[in-house]
């Protein structure tokens, strides 16, 4: 059983292009994220929900908006997607408080 | 916000050698962990340790919160164990996990 679990695992697609990532975790917890890895494996967080409600916003562009239908999904679109959106998008969850992250296996994410 | 320094950068070990990693922070935390992420790109967790002294197989991990370091020890390494480790904390909200630049590390046979 995987616990947080991120689909696709790759994503190749054109400049413009409009594209979903769909993450769920089964661990019952209530806090989800999107963390972006860029090419020199820097990872930065760039959402955080807890509960369905949007609680961290990070200076993402509004090209990215995340939709969470449950605590237990929180899926990503980008839309009118470019170059410098190539990454790895990886997805987490925990339980609000002093305990311990769960990462999914990420999403390669290739524009061209 | 809070800063996560991490070093060394880069680290080249032979197999069968024992190293140290360490983990700096800016600020008090109360959520501290490392993770693996392989050369497959997982992020595998390998302690969640606010504090204090733990210890998995031939990995340990040691935190002094009130001095605001942590430090992660590799025994007898394998090439297995290559890849990038990464510290991260959480803030006292408990919504956002910083993560340091990582430490690269490749352990040759």
């Amino acid at each position: 059983d995987t616990a947080v679990s991120q689909t696709p695992k790759y994503l190749v697609t054109q400049m413009g292009n409009d594209k979903s990532i769909k993450c769920e975790q089964n661990l019952g917890h209530d806090t989800m994220y999107w963390y972006k890895q860029d090419s020199k494996k820097f990872l930065k967080i760039m959402f955080s929900y807890n509960n369905k409600e949007l609680i961290i916003n990070e200076t993402v562009p509004n090209r990215f908006s995340p939709k969470s239908p449950d605590k237990a999904h929180l899926n990503l679109h980008i839309n009118s997607l470019e170059l410098g959106d190539s990454a790895v998008y990886f997805c987490a969850s925990s339980v609000q408080g002093n305990t311990e992250a769960f990462f999914g296996q990420g999403t390669r994410l290739t524009v061209v | 916000g809070i800063q996560v320094e991490q070093s060394p950068p880069d680290l080249i070990l032979q197999e069968g050698a024992n190293s140290t990693l360490r983990c700096n922070f800016s600020d008090s935390v109360n959520n501290l962990q490392w993770f693996h992420q392989n050369p497959w790109g997982q992020l595998i967790n390998l302690f969640y340790i606010p504090s204090g002294t733990k210890q998995n197989g031939r990995l340990s991990a040691t935190t002094v919160a009130t001095e605001r370091y942590s430090l992660l020890y590799i025994s007898s390494s394998q090439t297995t164990d290559s890849g990038v480790y990464f510290c991260a904390v959480r803030n006292t909200g408990g919504f956002k996990t910083i993560f340091g630049a990582g430490t690269r590390l490749f352990v040759k046979a």
